[in-house]
């Protein structure tokens, strides 16, 4: 069966350092997304992009994240300058389109920040 | 006021019995409804789509009342296996708002 990849799986970095998380879709989606949760909370929508371009953005995705598809396989979040409450599980998803019947998420990649 | 606001349990059953548990969204342009499962530290899997005429998936019984805003799932027949935080989704445009989901925990 198809999955979403991600990795790291697990990343410590210090604050104010900049991290990468990435993710392979699933080949035939089109449609990518960003969630987080911090633990023991809700996840939290990020951030939708199809067609090259973001869809749609959280008030939590400001100008320290950015995505980037950087070819045909990947799909990166950036965080620059990481805060102590970025510390947080990062899903990414892919899907055939918005509606959550068609969207599957990666095991995750959890991010730690000291 | 949450989008996605769902009673958070815990709910402790023991094998074999039927539990219910419902969660309320805030938009009523909401398009549609989903519950989802998530086991501990892992991600959200899709258990089933909503429907007002409300659906059935096997031991999952799922209802929507739009008028409402209210949607429901009932699992029968509990087994271990069913021990997980069951996750609230409502779908608008190019999102999905998560509820911060139900525990419940079967035991034997």
């Amino acid at each position: 069966e198809p999955e979403v990849t991600q990795t790291p799986s697990h990343q410590v970095t210090q604050m104010g350092q900049e991290v990468i998380l990435r993710c392979v879709p699933i080949s035939n989606h089109l449609y990518f997304y960003w969630y987080r949760q911090i633990l023991g909370q809700k996840v939290e929508f990020l951030v939708s992009f199809y067609n090259n371009e973001i869809s749609e953005k959280s008030e939590i995705f400001d100008d320290q994240f950015s995505v980037e598809r950087p070819d045909g396989s990947n799909f990166t979040l950036k965080i620059r300058s990481t805060k102590l409450e970025d510390s947080a599980m990062y899903f990414c998803a892919s899907g055939t389109g918005f509606s959550g019947n068609t969207i599957y998420f990666g095991e995750g990649s959890w991010l730690t920040v000291v | 006021r949450k989008e996605v606001e769902q009673d958070p349990g815990p709910f402790n059953v023991p094998e074999g019995a039927t539990v219910a548990f419902n969660c309320t969204y805030s938009n009523s342009a909401s398009q549609s409804f989903f519950w989802y499962r998530q086991d501990c530290r892992k991600e959200p899997k899709l258990l089933m789509s909503v429907y007002s005429s409300g659906n059935e998936d096997g031991r999952f019984t799922a209802q929507l009342n739009r008028a409402s805003q209210y949607i429901s799932l009932l699992i029968r027949d509990s087994k271990l296996s069913d021990s997980a935080t069951y996750l609230c989704v409502v779908s608008n445009d190019y999102k999905l708002s998560f509820g911060a989901g139900t525990t419940v925990t079967v035991r034997a």
